[in-house]
């Protein structure tokens, strides 16, 4: 069984609208959380990195909230672009360093 | 930002002959880079760790012998898959992390390579 599962597997979204991706991990020790984005054919790129102590962390329009105790995460996207169109990976890391990956959230931004 | 390059992005080959696929990290160095495959609509898979001046440290399942890793230097890892067979066709990507300070610790930032597309024939 994985150890990062996330959902929804891939949707659809009209430009300028908002979505919500959810990542749920068992991983344990926790060292941090990560959330990446990959666009088709590429590697993927940092968008956030979180310890256990935050709740939250912004870069753009792209917002992340962790909660240690339940395990979960999300990753908010503002006012998507059609730029947005990816796949958004959430890693954790565990405490022997070890990463455990999602298989991603595949985003499509239409217009 | 921390640049982390790979070459070549793509590469077809014949069944039967090695493809060496290189990671660099540009403006920084590091003791450890890792290698990953990735199949259409899959997370990364991790293949390795790269360590430098040692033996590469491999997942369980991965052949080291179909998959060798050399770790020359501290910018610079090399992946080669040979007697590369249809099944090997995949995405191929290298991470590492940035060593820095007086201690040289790694500083847990972690930056991916854009991927290698390998395509055997």
């Amino acid at each position: 069984k994985n150890q990062v599962e996330q959902s929804p597997q891939s949707l659809i979204i009209l430009e300028g609208k908002n979505c919500t991706l959810q990542c749920n991990y068992t991983v344990s020790p926790f060292s941090n959380l990560r959330w990446y984005k990959q666009d088709t054919g590429r590697g993927p790129v940092s968008l956030t990195i979180m310890t256990f102590s935050e709740n939250t962390k912004s870069n753009g329009r792209y917002t992340a909230t962790l909660d240690a105790d339940t395990k979960q995460s999300s990753l908010h996207i503002t006012a998507s672009q059609l730029s947005d169109s990816a796949s958004y990976i959430c890693v954790v890391k565990r405490g022997n360093n070890r990463l455990a990956f999602g298989k991603g959230n595949q985003v499509v931004v239409i217009p | 930002g921390a640049v982390v390059s790979q070459h070549p992005s793509w590469v077809i080959c014949k069944s039967g002959t090695s493809v060496k696929i290189e990671c660099r990290s540009l403006d920084f160095q590091a003791t450890t880079m890792f290698w990953y495959r990735q199949f259409p609509k899959q997370s990364l898979m991790l293949m390795a760790t790269s360590n430098e001046g040692s033996k590469a440290t491999y997942e369980q399942g991965v052949e080291k012998d179909k998959f060798l890793i050399n770790h020359a230097s501290l910018t610079l890892s090399t992946l080669t898959v040979t007697s590369a067979h249809p099944e090997d066709s995949s995405f191929y990507i290298c991470s590492a992390s940035p060593m820095r300070g007086i201690g040289k610790r790694d500083t847990g930032e972690l930056f991916f390579g854009e991927g290698s597309r390998l395509t055997v024939l």
